[in-house]
């Protein structure tokens, strides 16, 4: 069983809408929580860590559900350029290994 | 800043060649991973060090080897290389305190005949 799944997609949206995307992680002993961003053909980027409590940067909010074990990344007003595959990430007992979901492919529309 | 680099950009080897895969940081940080991207896999961890002459394996390490005899670099050497090998491979470095941001480098893309 794979440590972080994602919703491959691609989410096909036009500018302006919502959307949001899940990620399960299937260690109960995970301890911290990201959101990357990866271009095309480029290295990923951190886009957020994901707290407790939820946090929000901008158009960008994270949630973290430690009972059903899964995170959130909620985007509103999408721009065209936050087309992008969106990378879960989780740390499990050690912050050695980060474990990365294959992503999430959002394409925004004109 | 060059942040983390990685050379090179491409290469294709030949089945049972070595190669090494250089990568260099220059934000003085103690941790640098190793990881390889294939398609729907996500990228999964090769090899970490945690700081000058300490490593240790990730969730690949097979065919794989690392030393980290300076905090700047952090080379990924292929003994004899696979066709199962070909992938794009980063490397990475963080801090030791939170909130752990990896900062990557652009990757190599390797494809073995």
């Amino acid at each position: 069983r794979k440590e972080v799944e994602q919703d491959p997609g691609p989410f096909n949206v036009p500018e302006g809408a919502t959307v949001a995307f899940n990620c399960t992680y299937s260690n109960s002993a995970s301890q911290s929580f990201f959101w990357y961003r990866q271009d095309c053909r480029k290295e990923p980027k951190l886009l957020m860590s994901v707290y407790s409590s939820g946090n929000e940067d901008g158009r960008f909010t994270a949630q973290l559900n430690r009972a059903s074990q899964y995170i959130s990344l909620l985007i509103r007003d999408s721009k065209l350029s936050d087309s992008a595959t969106y990378l879960c990430v989780v740390n499990v007992n050690n912050f050695n290994k980060f474990y990365f979901g294959s992503g999430t492919k959002l394409n925004v529309k004109p | 800043n060059a942040g983390v680099t990685q050379t090179p950009k491409f290469q294709v080897l030949k089945t049972g060649q070595s190669m090494t895969l250089q990568c260099a940081q220059d934000m003085n940080h103690e941790y640098m991973s190793w990881y390889r991207q294939d398609p729907g896999m996500g990228l999964r961890l090769i090899h970490y060090s945690v700081g000058a002459g300490i490593t240790d394996q990730g969730e690949v390490p097979n065919g794989y080897n690392v030393s980290r005899s300076t905090t700047e670099d952090f080379p990924l050497r292929l003994l004899s290389a696979a066709p199962s090998q070909t992938s794009v491979y980063f490397c990475a470095s963080r801090t030791g305190t939170s909130p752990y941001e990896q900062y990557f480098g652009p990757g190599t893309r390797l494809t073995v005949t």
